[in-house]
């Protein structure tokens, strides 16, 4: 079985700062990551995935994020945050290509003005 | 093209009321899932359809919950009866096999 934990529950920057998502995963074989963005009220939008290849994966917004064996890591970064990035950010994790997913608890980002 | 919706989005309920909430997935998926959402226990998988076949059926909620798939651009959660623990957002998410997972906006489900 494996697990997902997001060590930090909020995080707050200024608006143009960087900011970077942590997310570490418990897992002895292969393993398909993804990170799922919900802002208040509305379900989850998909961001980004990673199962094999280059570590660094491009998503949308300007987000992307590096995978690492051997931190068992797939942390979450961008740039320069804007305020439309307020929202709560879920790391997630499956054995198989499918959306049966195990979840992280999630992180909520504030960006302030 | 349009996501995946969810109807009620909103729904009060007594305690030993049945309720079913609905969804319909994107046009050409063949997966579905039905996910539970609340604060205290994060986000957790109650059903899983491939082609409309029942693939999983999350182990804590066998005992008051099923989900159905009737065709594939229709499913149904059933809670019968419901408990106010049953209180929380109920997600459904379809996709292709393989691809990007779309999700529905929920049904809130609140039980007095």
């Amino acid at each position: 079985t494996q697990t997902v934990s997001q060590s930090d529950a909020h995080v707050t920057v200024f608006e143009g700062d960087s900011v970077e998502l942590r997310c570490n995963y418990s897992y002895g074989g292969s393993i398909y990551l993804s990170w799922y963005i919900q802002h208040h009220g509305r379900g989850l939008q998909f961001l980004l995935k990673y199962y094999s290849g280059n570590p660094v994966v491009q998503g949308v917004n300007g987000f992307e994020a590096e995978f690492s064996k051997s931190d068992s890591s797939f942390h979450l970064r961008k740039a320069s945050v804007h305020w439309s990035d307020s929202a709560v950010y879920f790391c997630a994790a499956s054995t198989t290509n499918t959306g049966k997913l195990t979840f992280g608890d999630g992180t909520v980002l504030t960006v302030k003005p | 093209d349009a996501g995946v919706t969810q109807t009620p989005r909103h729904e009060v309920a007594e305690k030993g009321q049945t309720i079913i909430l609905k969804c319909e997935p994107v046009s050409g998926h063949n997966d579905l899932f039905w996910y539970r959402q609340t604060k205290i226990q994060g986000l957790e998988l109650l059903s899983y359809f491939r082609s409309k076949s029942l693939m999983e059926d999350g182990g804590a909620f066998k005992d008051r919950f099923k989900a159905e798939m009737l065709n594939s651009s229709f499913s149904t959660l059933k809670i019968q009866p419901t408990e106010p623990k049953d209180s929380a957002v109920y997600l459904c998410a379809s996709s292709k096999q393989g691809t990007e997972v779309f999700f529905g906006k929920g049904t809130r489900l609140t039980v007095v």
